[in-house]
């Protein structure tokens, strides 16, 4: 079965400050990986996939993303936080189930990020 | 461009009614969307597949006579929450992919949720 693990409930970051929210995930084929963001009684916004290529993913509102396969991580990353970047991240994992495919989210990461 | 809406934002319901969310893709079309249920402070669950012009795939524990849904066409879906009670009481989120929805390279845009609340 697939899962994605995010380690830490709250990250907190001063603005201008470069943060990482991590995800670890344990897959049995290609893990397919996102990362999506969620404003309060909001839906998720999508912000970067990794499905294969350059193991440094960038995506939406400068934040980037390296997958590591030996260690079967997928961290997000910003080089410099914004107090508005203060919100629930989620990573997930999507993996090929017979004709299906299903994604898997981890528990959040929820990034303060103060003046 | 992939915008999702959802039509309540919130309702508030008594105990014994039903309740239809409206899941819309505005600006394509999704042969699959997919329905969540998230609980304060908790991960996204998957509660069901909704595919156009066929039966929904239900997750196991989904109660699909509980939980009805329908996908009548390429840019809607609805899940009925029939004779509600207080635990289902929940934020409901649908999404829908650009692709088939099935790949998994497949995006998937998610709507901006429903706060159901059962009295």
């Amino acid at each position: 079965a697939q899962s994605v693990a995010q380690p830490e409930d709250q990250v907190n970051v001063a603005e201008g400050n470069p943060l990482t929210v991590k995800c670890t995930y344990s897959v049995s084929g290609n893990p397919y990986l996102f990362w999506y963001v969620q404003y309060p009684n909001r839906g998720l916004q999508f912000l970067l996939k990794y499905i294969t290529g350059d193991n440094l993913v960038k995506g939406s509102y400068g934040f980037e993303a390296e997958f590591n396969k030996s260690q079967t991580s997928f961290h997000l990353k910003k080089p410099s936080a914004l107090v508005s970047d203060s919100a629930l991240y989620f990573c997930a994992v999507r993996v090929l189930t017979g004709t299906a495919s299903k994604l898997t989210f981890g528990t959040g990461t929820r990034l303060q990020v103060t003046l | 461009g992939a915008v999702v809406s959802q039509h309540p934002s919130r309702v508030i319901c008594k105990s014994g009614t039903s309740v239809k969310i409206e899941c819309r893709s505005l600006d394509f079309q999704a042969t699959t969307m997919f329905w969540y249920r998230q609980f304060p402070k908790q991960s996204l669950m998957l509660m069901a597949t909704s595919n156009e012009g066929s039966k929904a795939t239900y997750e196991q524990g989904v109660e699909k006579d509980k939980f009805l849904i329908n996908h009548a066409s390429l840019t809607l879906s609805t899940l009925t929450v029939t004779s509600a009670h207080p635990e289902d009481s929940s934020f409901y989120i649908c999404s829908a992919s650009l692709g088939s929805g099935l790949a998994v390279q497949d995006t998937q845009y998610f709507g901006p949720g429903t706060r159901l609340t059962v009295l």
